[in-house]
């Protein structure tokens, strides 16, 4: 079974700290993909990033990074230099059977 | 702005009602998804329509009906539903229904029932 396991329910920062929000997940296929997509207060869910099993390089887009380490089975996204704007829930999503299996989301607040 | 649009935005409706929820893409692709999310969890899957056709509903309750009028069109009739039927309600479209495929969302529409 596909599981995405999101440890930490809230976090909360001052603007322009680094914070890493962490996602390990399970899965039994070789072959995978992981996602990580924001929700604003708004609603919609934003998609960020995709990676499959196959491809370990981290990613790096502005501020935003993410560490893939299939030996722990994690999949890290980090903002570096906090903004109020990233205020919102991430969710880190696995594809399983066709299906994507989120996890449960890190509410994340940005303090000014 | 997000490419796939939801209407209406916010509904309200008591248990005898009947309404319908409506989700458009014109991005080109053929996987529509409707996805219920109640406060503080994550989306969960109800229904996939994959080429017009519907490929998974995920043993959602008779009293949501979903619709594919079209490859750019998806809407969720809604008749008799309950108080525990209240939650944003997501549609989501991807290129095709394959893994490596992001699913765009749209904002959802947040639905009260009375």
């Amino acid at each position: 079974a596909q599981k995405v396991t999101q440890a930490q329910t809230e976090i909360s920062v001052v603007e322009k700290e680094d914070v890493t929000l962490d996602c390990v997940y399970e899965t039994r296929d070789t072959t995978y993909y992981l996602f990580w997509y924001k929700q604003p207060p708004s609603g919609e869910l934003v998609f960020l990033i995709r990676r499959n099993s196959f491809d370990e390089q981290n990613e790096i887009s502005g501020r935003y990074s993410w560490n893939f380490q299939k030996s722990t089975s994690s999949f890290n996204f980090t903002i570096t230099a906090s903004q109020v704007v990233d205020s919102a829930v991430y969710f880190c999503a696995l594809e399983g059977a066709q299906k994507l299996v989120f996890g449960q989301g890190t509410r994340l607040t940005i303090n000014p | 702005d997000t490419e796939v649009t939801q209407t209406p935005k916010h509904l309200v409706m008591g248990m005898t009602n009947k309404k319908s929820l409506k989700c458009e893409q014109h991005m080109g692709h053929r996987a529509m998804y409707w996805y219920k999310q109640k406060a503080k969890k994550p989306p969960e899957l109800m229904f996939v329509y994959s080429y017009e056709k519907l490929s998974i509903n995920e043993s959602v309750p008779s009293r949501f009906s979903p619709e594919c009028p079209n490859s750019s069109l998806l809407n969720l009739h809604l008749h008799a539903l309950q108080p525990e039927d209240s939650a944003l309600y997501l549609c989501a479209s991807s290129q095709y229904r394959v893994s490596n495929q992001p699913q765009h969302f749209g904002d959802g529409t947040r639905l009260s029932i009375l």
